[in-house]
């Protein structure tokens, strides 16, 4: 069983700034990872998937990159919108999370 | 734009059966492309996969609840259902009904993609 693991687990970060995320793989997933982002109260929205494939209208200020074991959420400047969790997903594995919270 | 929807009692009391319906909607639940599942979230705490169905009915569960849950599918009536037994107050979460993506590989099909959610449903246990 793949367990991935994302960190950090909180982000504190101010609007107009760049993060990163991270999402590791216990063994090789190729390309095979997705990227979701959920607000309170709200279920997961897909915004990247395929590794680096961004879902219909999500902002091209989301970016992903990786393969293999190591991928990355990169969002180029940070948005009021943009502070939520974010999980990584494979197959039917999840990651833990990470938030990212105003600093 | 497909839309999925759950539906079923918000209060289950200890010992007895969660039941939950998916109904979908915008487009058909006997699609070779795709499979349909649910997943849970624990008040406060991250995703957990409870399993996934083929509309041939071939169901897919994670083990560590396996012994506990059924998931069915209904093609006429474009619907999935989710049964979990003897529940505790540990199931209480919020249940969520999903389109994972299936993808051709070299040990066969595989989960993708989860590319549509319904909104959730709040499952409280407690008598």
């Amino acid at each position: 069983e793949i367990v991935l693991t994302q960190s950090p687990a909180t982000l504190s970060l101010s609007p107009g700034e760049r993060a990163t995320l991270s999402c590791r793989a216990s063994q090789s997933v190729s390309s095979y990872l997705a990227w979701y982002q959920q607000k309170p109260g709200q279920a997961p929205r897909l915004l990247i998937y395929d590794a680096s494939n961004r879902a219909t209208g999500i902002p091209a200020r989301f970016s992903g990159s990786g393969s293999g074991t190591d991928f990355t959420l990169t969002i180029s400047s940070l948005e009021p919108e943009d502070f939520a969790v974010y999980y990584c997903q494979q197959r039917i594995t999840f990651g833990q999370g990470t938030r990212l919270e105003i600093k | 734009q497909l839309q999925l929807q759950e539906s079923g009692p918000g209060l289950v009391k200890p010992s007895e059966t969660l039941s939950l319906t998916c109904t979908v909607s915008g487009g058909s639940i006997s699609s070779s492309s795709y499979y349909w599942g649910w997943i849970r979230q624990p008040p406060g705490k991250g995703l957990e996969w409870i399993g996934s169905i083929y509309y041939s009915g071939s169901a897919y569960y994670n083990p560590s609840l396996k012994s506990r849950v059924t998931i069915s599918v209904d093609t006429s009536k474009n619907q999935f259902s989710l049964k979990v037994s003897s529940v505790t107050a540990a199931d209480t979460a919020v249940y969520y009904c999903a389109r994972w993506q299936r993808l051709s590989g070299s040990s066969g099909y595989h989960h993708n993609t989860l590319d549509y959610w319904g909104q959730g449903t709040l499952v409280t246990v407690s008598s």
